[in-house]
């Protein structure tokens, strides 16, 4: 596509309901990465997947915390039993590869709010 | 630990002035230096960017210098327009990361009027 796709754009969820978020990358780009962007914290790396290596998972804030990318492509973010400080914008980026010259492009991101 | 430091907004303006928004940064090592812009309803871009010290990055009319002495990059525009109202904000990644890491400072909200 054009851009880096997200789905749902918002979404509302129940306290301890699992939910799953959808990123769908430039294509053609190796590396996706997913960002939390909450009131309390900012923007904060969650995870990265670069082609068929293991990714990076060391910002995900606990074990409900999970992703996974088929394909090489698209991505899903899960939140198993969600709590009310997940309430955030999750985003995804995606770039031509994992390197520190690359741009990454950002989607519109995914507002969650955990009632 | 690595963190990067922005002023607080929401900065307001009226049209043509001078903006500065400001930014400092802590890390271990020697960071790439980013300044991203979110406009209403759209996702974070890339504005400009500077990977050493001395270093400009510039797109659009704004600038920012890559200061290790003061571990500062500063952004600056010198007439800004009601079409950059928008959060701009302020990043840095780590070579030892090996991957485009950011972290981000909590953003900066530019109003400007007409």
């Amino acid at each position: 596509g054009a851009g880096v796709s997200q789905s749902p754009s918002n979404k509302v969820t129940e306290k301890g309901k699992d939910v799953e978020l959808r990123c769908d990358p430039i294509s053609g780009h190796t590396a996706l990465y997913w960002y939390r962007q909450s009131l309390g914290q900012g923007l904060e790396f969650l995870i990265y997947f670069q082609g068929n290596s293991a990714p990076d998972k060391s910002g995900l804030p606990s074990d409900r915390f999970s992703a996974e990318r088929t394909g090489g492509s698209v991505s899903t973010l899960t939140i198993q039993r969600t709590q009310q400080e997940d309430s955030a914008v999750y985003l995804c980026a995606s770039s031509s590869s994992g390197g520190l010259r690359t741009e990454a492009f950002f989607g519109q991101g995914t507002r969650l709010t955990v009632v | 630990g690595n963190s990067v430091t922005q002023m607080e907004g929401p900065v307001t303006l009226s049209e043509e002035a001078f903006l500065t928004i400001n930014c400092t940064y802590t890390a271990t090592g020697y960071p790439s230096l980013f300044w991203y812009v979110q406009y209403p309803g759209e996702g974070l871009q890339l504005l400009l960017k500077a990977t050493k010290a001395d270093d400009k990055g510039s797109n659009k009319g704004f600038e920012a210098t890559y200061r290790k002495e003061t571990t500062s990059f500063h952004l600056e525009k010198g007439s800004v327009q009601v079409s950059d109202s928008a959060v701009y904000f302020c990043a840095l990644t780590l070579p030892n990361t090996g991957f485009q890491k950011l972290v981000f400072g909590t953003g900066t909200r530019l109003l400007v009027s007409p």
